[in-house]
């Protein structure tokens, strides 16, 4: 168990660039999360897939932000057009999809702290 | 949706005293609520969670206790240490999503 992974872990870019993070889950987990947390708040959800199929996006996803998982392993989120708003830590988790609808642990990345210039 | 309220959001305690932290919840639909450890530079830890159908768990010197009734959840350290120092999350999860509280961050004074 490697744990998840993320890259970078810093990034620093200028209003107006795109930027794209990476999240490698630990390898058997077939639901991976991505949250955005801002300085003294806890994890906001923004999406999540099972397997390849992106199956809910909050509304805070707006349409500058698109995330993938190809082939249901890593995944990617892209952010467009970055603005000052977007300055936050970006974090990555995964889990085993839901027993019975119990909900499987989660384990999370180191994140990924992006600073708008 | 899913309101989660967490407090204190600062507690400072001292080495070998007990820390307890408060959540509480809206969706009465929620069954699964872990707890997250949350150390500068670092992504959430996942350190102790229940069910909705036990009302507490235990783990060494960490246990949890939900009153679903009442809606609200507390996590125990007892004994503390300065590396508990850290700020700490409760969640709930209804939905196929999780809602984080606001944090709480806890200092161990040696």
């Amino acid at each position: 168990d490697t744990g998840v992974s993320q890259n970078p872990r810093h990034k620093i870019t200028k209003r107006g660039q795109n930027v794209t993070f990476r999240c490698d889950p630990i390898s058997e987990h077939n639901r991976l999360y991505w949250y955005r947390q801002t300085l003294g708040q806890g994890p906001e959800f923004l999406t999540y897939f099972q397997n390849e199929a992106q199956l809910e996006k909050s509304r805070l996803l707006s349409d500058r932000f698109s995330a993938e998982r190809p082939k249901g392993s890593f995944s990617t989120l892209e952010i467009q057009r970055t603005e000052q708003g977007d300055s936050a830590m970006y974090l990555c988790a995964s889990s085993l999809e839901a027993v019975w609808s119990k909900a499987q642990p989660q384990h999370f990345g180191d994140g990924t702290r992006l600073s708008i210039l | 949706g899913e309101n989660v309220e967490q407090h204190p959001s600062t507690l400072s305690v001292q080495e070998g005293d007990s820390a307890v932290i408060k959540c509480t919840y809206s969706d009465s639909a929620s069954n699964y609520f872990p707890w997250y450890k949350q150390e500068l530079g670092k992504g959430p830890q996942l350190i102790i969670d229940i069910r909705s159908n036990v009302g507490e768990k235990k783990d060494q010197r960490i246990a949890v206790t939900l009153n679903k009734t009442a809606k609200h959840f507390s996590l125990h350290i007892t004994e503390t240490q300065p590396e508990d120092s850290a700020v700490y999350f409760c969640a709930t999860h209804t939905g196929n999503q999780f809602y984080f509280g606001t944090g709480t961050s806890l200092t161990v004074i040696p």
